[in-house]
């Protein structure tokens, strides 16, 4: 089966730019995570989504950082503005289910400047 | 601050020796998950273990989950360079179905 795809694999903007990650998750799967990993940590939950409703937003800086997934397919993470600690990889999850395992995509190495 | 506390943090080892990689926490899990992820890439799913007590083997890994369900090692045997990566443990919360991650352990295996 066809693994979870990300785009872009890295980019690199100025702070207060606007960036869009995308993630298309494996066929079927219902759950759809987005992760964010900075240099030497775990990943830690951004957001959670059922199919398309949202299960878990509770880490999320909601002033700078949208999600949404329409359709229950496809998703993506925008951050509006970005500063420097947004500097990460953007790791994107799907599974069957709530918390079976998770496949995860290749990410997203964002560079902010 | 981690939900799931993981150590060593750093271990740099040569090929052929033995290691033991420890997760732990003060919450009880209704299951926990080891991953391994390598530079460039997502993690990769290793193991899932239920049950308190249990004790999961794959090839040279073995994995224990800790009879209260709190803490989990990984034990390696004759590592080998390919082994190399991050080791991460995600704990899976009894109450909301949360899964969380530790910060890893960043294994090097040298030649």
């Amino acid at each position: 089966e066809a693994g979870v795809a990300q785009s872009p694999r890295y980019k690199i903007i100025e702070k207060r730019q606007s960036v869009a990650f995308w993630c298309n998750p494996i066929s079927g799967h219902a759950t759809l995570y987005w992760y964010q990993q900075i240099l030497g940590q775990g990943p830690k939950l951004l957001i959670q989504f059922q199919n398309n409703g949202v299960v878990d937003d509770s880490q999320l800086p909601k002033d700078r950082f949208s999600a949404e997934r329409l359709k229950g397919v496809d998703s993506t993470l925008k951050i509006q503005p970005a500063k420097l600690e947004d500097s990460a990889v953007y790791l994107c999850a799907s599974s069957l289910e709530r918390a079976i395992p998770l496949h995860f995509g290749n990410g997203t190495r964002l560079t902010v400047t | 601050t981690q939900l799931l506390e993981q150590s060593p943090q750093f271990l740099s080892i040569q090929e052929g020796e033995n290691l033991t990689v420890y997760c732990n926490s003060s919450s009880v899990f209704s299951s926990l998950q080891w991953y391994r992820q390598e530079p460039g890439e997502g993690p990769v799913l290793l193991v899932t273990v239920v049950t308190g007590g249990e004790v999961k083997k794959l090839k040279r890994l073995t994995f224990q989950f800790g009879d209260a369900r709190k803490d989990s090692s990984l034990h390696i045997t004759a590592a080998q360079t390919g082994d190399t990566g991050l080791y991460l443990c995600a704990g899976v919360s009894l109450n909301n179905n949360d899964m969380r991650f530790g910060a890893g352990t960043r294994l090097t295996v040298k030649p």
